[in-house]
């Protein structure tokens, strides 16, 4: 079954810092993996998706990595905003179902 | 921009009551899920439909959920006797094809007293 894990489960940054997101997960036999951003009570962003052949996708100042053998995601946040203040939910597609799994998430506060 | 839209957007119901959740997803998707996140807790997979049948449901979506696709836009989940721990946010989503960026609605905010 797999499980997801997101360290750290908080993070608060000064603004205007670089940071790094960590997303794991434990059966790498997936076709992708979606970081999403969820606002207090709202529905789910979609931020970037990897596909398992791919290393790395960027967005504006979003950028992730995927090592699929190793189990592991990173979410680069760089120069970082209070806009950007929210939680950031990473879930991974397998190939052996039609669902996402999710993490538990990584609630980000940026202070001006 | 398309968008998956879900109505309503709050809904309280009494322990026993049959509650329907409506979402109309983007207009060219193929997929459809339905996903539920209790207070405080993770995002958790109930249903996946393709093709006018489930493809997947978990273990959490037994006998008293359904889901349907009644016409050409809308999918429904039907929970036909609440329960206090179906109390939670359940959100749509669709996806142009399976394993491809799974697009989320705002969420339908379900309370059971």
């Amino acid at each position: 079954k797999q499980e997801v894990t997101q360290i750290p489960a908080a993070l608060s940054v000064p603004e205007g810092e670089n940071l790094v997101l960590n997303c794991s997960f434990t059966d790498s036999a997936i076709y992708n993996l979606q970081w999403f951003r969820q606002d207090p009570g709202k529905g789910l962003t979609s931020l970037l998706l990897i596909q398992s052949s791919q290393r790395e996708q960027t967005s504006g100042r979003l950028n992730a990595s995927l090592d699929k053998s190793s189990g592991r995601s990173t979410l680069y946040i760089a120069a970082s905003q209070p806009g950007d203040s929210a939680t950031y939910l990473c879930a991974v597609f397998g190939t052996s179902g039609s669902r996402l799994t999710f993490g538990e998430g990584t609630q980000l506060t940026v202070n001006p | 921009e398309p968008e998956v839209t879900q109505t309503p957007s709050h809904q309280v119901t009494q322990m026993g009551q049959e509650v329907i959740l409506r979402c109309v997803p983007i207009s060219n998707h193929l997929y459809f899920y339905w996903y539920r996140q209790i207070l405080g807790q993770k995002v958790e997979f109930l249903v996946s439909f393709y093709n006018n049948e489930i493809s997947e449901k978990s273990e959490i979506f037994d006998d008293q959920f359904s889901v349907e696709r009644p016409d050409g836009s809308n999918f429904t989940l039907k929970i036909r006797s609440t329960k206090l721990e179906d109390s939670a946010m359940y959100f749509c989503a669709s996806s142009r094809v399976g394993p491809e960026t799974q697009y989320f609605g705002p969420g339908t905010r379900l309370l059971v007293l």
